[in-house]
């Protein structure tokens, strides 16, 4: 079975500001891994994804993550965080051949002026 | 990109009547759909997974008499709530696999007054 952790519910940063989003999953198989970004009464939208390609994966908007396999970790960072960014963020995890996309609790972002 | 398309937007209705939600996938084949929902603040609780032409398959502690889902065709499921009472209020949102990946309906919010 798999798992996500999401270390803090929420994260506050300046606008400008490093923007560092942790992710941890648990997987006895090879995992997929997914960044979703959600605005306030709206659907999901993907940010990034690793299927087992390269471990840096670049996505929208300017993020990115890292897949760590040692730390079973794939966290989210953009360099400068700008006031759209603000919104609920899921990190999740699935495998191949597996139906179902397990989600994290989401950490709310919220950017300071 | 595949896109799924989710309606109503928002919904109210009154205690005891039921609700109708439908999930349609544009342009692509969806074998398989999932149904989940979020309380406010929260992350999305997985509720049943649909499959084209045969009974879906419920999570464990969801009322699946109260929760009718049904996807007849490669392109439409719906989640019916039937008797509706105000504590199943909530932001439902469907979803489909795509290639090693998941595409998101942008939600329904049901408010049962």
């Amino acid at each position: 079975a798999q798992s996500v952790t999401q270390l803090g519910s929420h994260v506050s940063v300046s606008e400008g500001a490093l923007v560092l989003l942790r992710c941890n999953y648990s997987s006895s198989v090879p995992p997929y891994l997914f960044w979703y970004v959600q605005y306030p009464n709206q659907g999901l939208q993907l940010l990034l994804k690793y299927t087992s390609a390269a471990t840096l994966v670049k996505g929208i908007n300017g993020f990115e993550a890292e897949f760590k396999k040692s730390e079973t970790s794939f966290h989210l960072t953009k360099p400068s965080a700008h006031m759209s960014d603000a919104a609920e963020y899921f990190c999740a995890v699935s495998t191949w051949g597996a139906q179902k996309l397990v989600f994290g609790q989401g950490t709310r972002l919220t950017i300071n002026p | 990109g595949a896109v799924v398309s989710q309606h109503p937007s928002r919904v109210i209705c009154k205690s005891g009547t039921s609700v109708k939600i439908e999930c349609r996938s544009l342009d692509f084949q969806a074998t398989t759909m999932f149904w989940y929902r979020q309380f406010p603040k929260q992350s999305l609780m997985l509720m049943a997974t649909s499959n084209e032409g045969s009974k879906a398959t419920y999570e464990q502690g969801v009322e699946k008499d109260k929760f009718l889902i049904n996807h007849a065709s490669l392109t439409l499921s719906t989640l019916t709530v039937t008797s509706a009472h105000p504590e199943d209020s909530s932001f439902y949102i469907c979803s489909a696999r795509w290639g090693d990946g998941y595409t998101f309906g942008s939600g329904t919010r049901l408010t049962v007054v």
